[in-house]
């Protein structure tokens, strides 16, 4: 079956710029995880939805990140006025349910570049 | 919240040999602890977990120990082989949290 898919592959912006990167969970899955990885680091969590509402939004960086799930299945990260420090790679994964009893599945990630 | 330190953060090894990285987490609510695998430009693979309540696991040349009283955990590759060159992360998991919170990760390299 089809995995965590995410576009776009990749995204280059300039400084001050509004994007968005949108995540295709599994089929099914009710939790879904945005996470970024900057270069040579380990992913940091940013948010976690259990349906359609952010039930962990702890990570978010600042006011210009914001992430919506509205139908509980597809999910969109929005940045406003990006920077460069925003350079990374957004990953996205899915899980069967919240937990740790349930793997999350990662996506391919979106590679953005703030010009 | 909960700190995962992980070292060393390169490793090379030679072909055969085995290769050990260690891990060590702050929160001791943690009681999952997965290891991934990233080769360059792809996805984080999940190769082997281990629960709380597990001391040790073993899936063929891997294996995993924790030690929760130290709070440590590390990874095990025996008779490595190139394809195991990557970089490999240490997580632990919050049953309540579900975030994965992940370690600053280990470059491997398999000298042949």
């Amino acid at each position: 079956g089809a995995g965590v898919s995410q576009t776009p592959s990749n995204k280059v912006t300039e400084k001050g710029k509004y994007v968005e990167l949108r995540c295709d969970p599994i089929s099914g899955h009710t939790a879904l995880y945005w996470y970024r990885q900057s270069l040579g680091q380990g992913p940091e969590f940013l948010i976690y939805f259990q349906g359609t509402g952010a039930a962990d939004d702890s990570g978010l960086p600042n006011d210009r990140f914001f992430a919506v799930r509205p139908e509980g299945s597809v999910s969109t990260l929005k940045i406003q006025r990006t920077e460069r420090g925003d350079s990374a790679v957004y990953l996205c994964a899915s899980s069967l349910s919240r937990g740790s009893s349930y793997e999350q599945y990662f996506g391919p990630g979106t590679r953005l570049t703030v010009t | 919240g909960e700190n995962v330190e992980q070292h060393p953060s390169t490793l090379s090894v030679q072909e055969g040999d085995s290769a050990v990285i260690k891990c060590t987490y702050s929160d001791s609510a943690s009681n999952y602890f997965p290891w991934y695998k990233q080769e360059l430009g792809k996805r984080p693979q999940l190769i082997i977990d281990i629960r709380s309540n597990v001391g040790e696991k073993k899936d063929q040349r891997i294996a995993v120990t924790l030690n929760k009283t130290a709070k440590h955990f590390s990874l095990h590759i025996t008779e490595t082989q190139p394809e195991d060159s990557a970089v490999y992360f240490c997580a632990a998991v919050d049953s309540s949290a579900s975030k994965i919170i992940f370690g600053s990760g280990t470059r491997l390299s398999i000298r042949p």
